[in-house]
């Protein structure tokens, strides 16, 4: 069974960077089969896509972020990574990292989350 | 940019059916799936309904999704308390650029 678990720190500066992991447990997360996502959520409000890799590396951003966020991968860790730039505390959310099953975005495998917060 | 617009609030009572939609303005998304969510507090989302009408294994057949058109609806029969979550619906954009996610309707089980 595939199993994702997110990782990184909880706590960043405005205008600094957030660097999250998603760690892929029962799966390669060099399968060109699979679109490995990003998406958040803020306190108490609704879901937003972030981005997503794919065959083997390519990326597709959601437009409000794209010139901030970076999706890439780590074979060798069986992990893939969410960089996003120039943070300010409407970045405050719980990330979560998805794996698709063959739709691209029917997420049906899920990391637990992670809340990070952005806060001076 | 396209919106998906769900219903804030959506209740019933156990054993009734229930049903939530999901439209969009832009006729774009009319011709691409149509996902659905069910988010339990704290939880991480769980996929309902994927492909507008398939359910994944596990996902009881309680649950049916439909669409026609720039619209689509998630139906709950037989409501059970455990179904007390948000539902989220969730497409791409007409140029599979972007993926949009309704606001999500809170189901309440009176």
């Amino acid at each position: 069974q595939v199993q994702l678990r997110e990782s990184g720190p909880r706590l960043v500066k405005p205008s600094e960077t957030l660097s999250l992991t998603c760690t892929v447990s029962g799966g390669s997360v060099s399968s060109g089969s699979y679109f490995w996502s990003w998406i958040r959520q803020p306190p108490g409000k609704g879901l937003e896509w972030i981005g997503y890799m794919y065959h083997g590396g390519k990326t597709t951003y959601n437009p409000s972020l794209k010139s901030r966020v970076t999706i890439s991968v780590d074979s060798s860790k069986n992990q893939f990574s969410l960089r996003l730039t120039s943070v300010t505390p409407a970045d405050t959310a719980v990330y979560y990292c998805a794996r698709d099953v063959d739709s691209g975005i029917d997420w049906f495998f899920w990391g637990q989350g992670t809340l990070v917060t952005v806060s001076s | 940019q396209s919106v998906l617009t769900q219903p804030p609030s959506a209740s019933g009572t156990p054993g009734q059916r229930v049903t939530m939609s999901c439209s969009t303005s832009s006729s774009n998304i009319g011709f691409n799936f149509v996902f659905w969510y069910q988010q339990l507090p704290g939880a991480a989302p769980k996929l309902l309904i994927y492909k507008n009408n398939l359910r994944p294994s596990g996902v009881p057949d309680r649950f049916s999704g439909s669409k026609s058109g720039s619209s689509a609806s998630l139906a709950i029969s037989g409501l059970r308390s455990e179904d007390e979550a948000d539902y989220y619906c969730a497409a791409w954009d007409g140029s599979l650029t972007n993926v949009l996610f309704g606001g999500g309707t809170k189901l309440t089980v009176l």
